[in-house]
């Protein structure tokens, strides 16, 4: 049980195109989700926490325009990144909480390339 | 404002060798204490965890104590294989809060 998907697993886009990911929990209804930036050989960088139903909140130094969130469902939470350049290069993680527990589930991220 | 401090890596091991890697945290209150893994290329995994001070979390033979005295949480393992070759995360997250608070990741390599 818990398991969290993303799709896609990798991506290639082109400087100026926007990219959008998804992240769905298979098996159980989040309320909320959380988005994650890695970059190589670094740790997770919170960028967000998805909220069903309402609007994302967004960590500091987190531009809520170029990385829109929306969490429209229970299952399923996007990332879109608009008009990517080269470094929003990174994988990107989503985590799935369950309500009323402390683990969060993670997904195997999404690796985007912009050229 | 929290945060957690893992040991440098990277860590290399030959087969069979015993693993520590050091976490220490500060935290307000009484945070849950864990431990992700993230193998090449995929995402995290949960590996243990620990809610309360002295409790032991363990999994696949790899174990964590919440010492709220040391405010610690080192991950142990007797004898370690080339499959645990992974990226190891500390992390915590205050009682109140729900999003997690992650240490900077620490590379084991294990070697045959």
């Amino acid at each position: 049980g818990a398991v969290v998907s993303q799709h896609p697993s990798w991506v290639i886009c082109k400087s100026g195109t926007s990219v959008k990911i998804e992240c769905r929990s298979l098996d159980f209804q989040a309320t909320t989700m959380f988005w994650y930036r890695q970059f190589p050989k670094q740790s997770l960088m919170l960028m967000a926490t998805s909220n069903e139903g309402s609007k994302a909140t967004y960590e500091q130094g987190v531009e809520k325009d170029k990385f829109l969130i929306n969490h429209a469902s229970l299952t399923l939470s996007t990332l879109t990144v608009t008009s990517a350049h080269p470094e929003d290069s990174s994988f990107y993680i989503c985590s799935a909480r369950v309500e009323d527990q402390e683990t969060q589930y993670f997904g195997p991220g999404t690796r985007l390339l912009v050229l | 404002g929290d945060s957690v401090t893992q040991m440098e890596g990277p860590v290399t091991l030959s087969e069979e060798a015993f693993l520590t890697i050091n976490c220490t945290y500060t935290a307000t209150g009484y945070p849950s204490l864990f431990w992700y893994v993230q193998y090449p290329g995929e995402g995290l995994q949960l590996l243990l965890k620990a809610t309360k001070a002295d409790d032991k979390g363990s999994n696949k033979g790899f174990e964590a104590t919440y010492r709220k005295e040391t405010t610690s949480f080192h991950l142990e393992k007797g004898s370690v294989q080339v499959s645990d070759s992974a990226v190891y995360f500390c992390a915590l997250k205050p009682g109140s809060a729900r999003q997690l608070t992650f240490g900077s990741g620490t590379q084991l390599t294990v070697l045959p």
